[in-house]
């Protein structure tokens, strides 16, 4: 079974940095490109990143680009994302998905506030 | 940026009853288009991927249609489970951009 388990999310102040992590079992994750999502409370689906089996290609939207890397690790078949100089506007259900987009992690909050 | 454009926002139907569910591009995303279902508290569930293949798993009373800039998810006969939130994806251009969501309502 595809599993995508997710952890990392919290609380943090405005200007500080958490690491979400994606696990994955049942499939050879090496072999697939992967996204991150995210979810603010009460609204619709946003697109943030997405890189590819090899990390050679990455991309982020504008709305976090300069200050959310994504990453993985192929032999540990994790996938992860480093959010620095976090904003109000950060807060969300952060979700990853598996290329094809069938498979998506349980989600994890992040909340953004003095 | 393509924006996507769903309508109605809010569909109130009875079960048995045929939902048809509109995803509108700001420009054209040939079949590259996806749809899902979100349920409170949950991950999003893929349902049609390229405009109107169905995903593993999913009933045969979900189908997609469109190509282009005009798109539609019909429900041929409502079950209790499919009142939920829909949303439309299009995978033609970055970014990947969603629509805002219809919200299917049991009436």
């Amino acid at each position: 079974e595809v599993q995508l388990v997710q952890s990392g999310g919290g609380s943090v102040q405005p200007g500080g940095s958490l690491r979400l992590s994606c696990a994955a079992s049942g499939f050879t994750f090496s072999g697939y490109s992967m996204n991150w999502v995210r979810q603010a409370p009460g609204k619709g689906l946003e697109w943030i990143s997405y890189i590819n089996t090899i990390s050679t290609t990455i991309y982020y939207a504008d709305s976090v680009k300069g200050r959310f890397t994504i990453s993985r690790d192929n032999a540990r078949n994790s996938l992860y994302l480093q959010m620095n100089s976090l904003r109000a506007e950060d807060t969300a259900v952060y979700y990853c998905s598996k290329d094809g987009w069938e498979a998506w992690g349980q989600g994890t909050l992040v909340t953004v506030s003095s | 940026e393509t924006v996507l454009t769903q309508s109605p926002a809010t569909l109130s139907l009875s079960p048995g009853e045929r939902a048809t569910l509109s995803c509108r591009a700001s420009q054209s995303v040939t079949t590259s288009l996806a749809w899902y279902q979100q349920k409170p508290g949950q991950a999003p569930r893929l349902l049609i991927s390229d405009a109107s293949n169905r995903a593993t798993g999913i009933p045969a009373r979900f189908s997609g249609s469109g190509s282009g800039t005009d798109f539609s998810l019909t429900i041929s006969s409502l079950e209790p489970e499919d009142f939920a939130v829909y949303y439309c994806q299009q995978r033609n251009e970055l970014p990947l951009t969603f629509g805002q969501g219809t919200r299917l309502d049991i009436k």
